[in-house]
């Protein structure tokens, strides 16, 4: 089973500021990785596949990067709404399909 | 737009079994693999369970397989999970979701709205 190891675990920035969020996977995904964001009491939302394809709909402040085992999320200038937790996902080897334990960010 | 919405879930004893639905629209529904995620109670996510598009195969997680069962019916847009011998620590949101590509894909781009299960005595 692939493990994937989000970090940090809590993120504390301000609108406007940059997030840089990290997932790593236990071995190589190549790029299946996937970033959902979830607010409180809603369904996750899909940002980007494949490491760096953003989802339709999806701003433009939204960018994925990386292959292998590393990757990122980066959001260019947080507004308001993107205050959230997100999950990072792969479909390399699966079964299982695994999730992170995800990243909260806060204000 | 596409669209998945959940209906079964509730309250069911440990050991009791209860039956989720999913009603897809505005796609083409035979074309994609269906999953279901769950979410326990202030945890993370965890996929369940993925049907092919038309095939019929089945995957599961090793905590729910031998209890669970998904299948869909194409005719009628709908996938479902049969949960029996249900747990203390099958308590969660379920969310049905779709795959982003045509073919067994499991990243999802869309979810419906999650429906509760609670299992507990």
């Amino acid at each position: 089973e692939i493990v994937l190891t989000q970090s940090p675990a809590t993120l504390s920035l301000s609108p406007g500021e940059r997030a840089t969020l990290s997932c790593r996977a236990s071995q190589s995904v190549d790029i299946y990785l996937a970033w959902y964001q979830q607010k409180p009491g809603q369904a996750p939302r899909l940002l980007i596949y494949d490491a760096s394809n953003r989802a339709t709909g999806i701003p433009a402040r939204f960018s994925g990067s990386g292959s292998g085992t590393d990757f990122t999320l980066t959001i260019s200038s947080l507004e308001p709404e993107d205050f959230a937790v997100y999950y990072c996902q792969q479909r390399k080897i699966w079964p299982p399909v695994t999730f992170g334990q995800g990243t909260r960010l806060e204000i | 737009e596409v669209q998945l919405v959940e209906s079964g879930g509730g309250l069911a004893q440990p050991g009791g079994s209860l039956r989720l639905s999913c009603a897809a629209s505005e796609f083409i529904f035979s074309n994609y693999a269906m999953s279901w995620v769950r979410q326990a109670p202030g945890k993370g996510l965890e996929w369940v369970s993925t049907i092919s598009e038309t095939d019929g195969r089945t995957f599961y997680a090793d905590s729910v397989k031998g209890r669970f069962t998904i299948s869909r019916d194409n005719s009628k847009s709908m996938v479902y999970l049969q949960m029996n011998s249900l747990r203390d620590d099958d308590t969660a949101v379920y969310y049905c979701a779709k795959g982003i590509f045509t073919g067994v894909v499991v990243s999802f781009d869309y979810w419906g709205q999650g429906t509760l299960v609670t299992a507990s005595s």
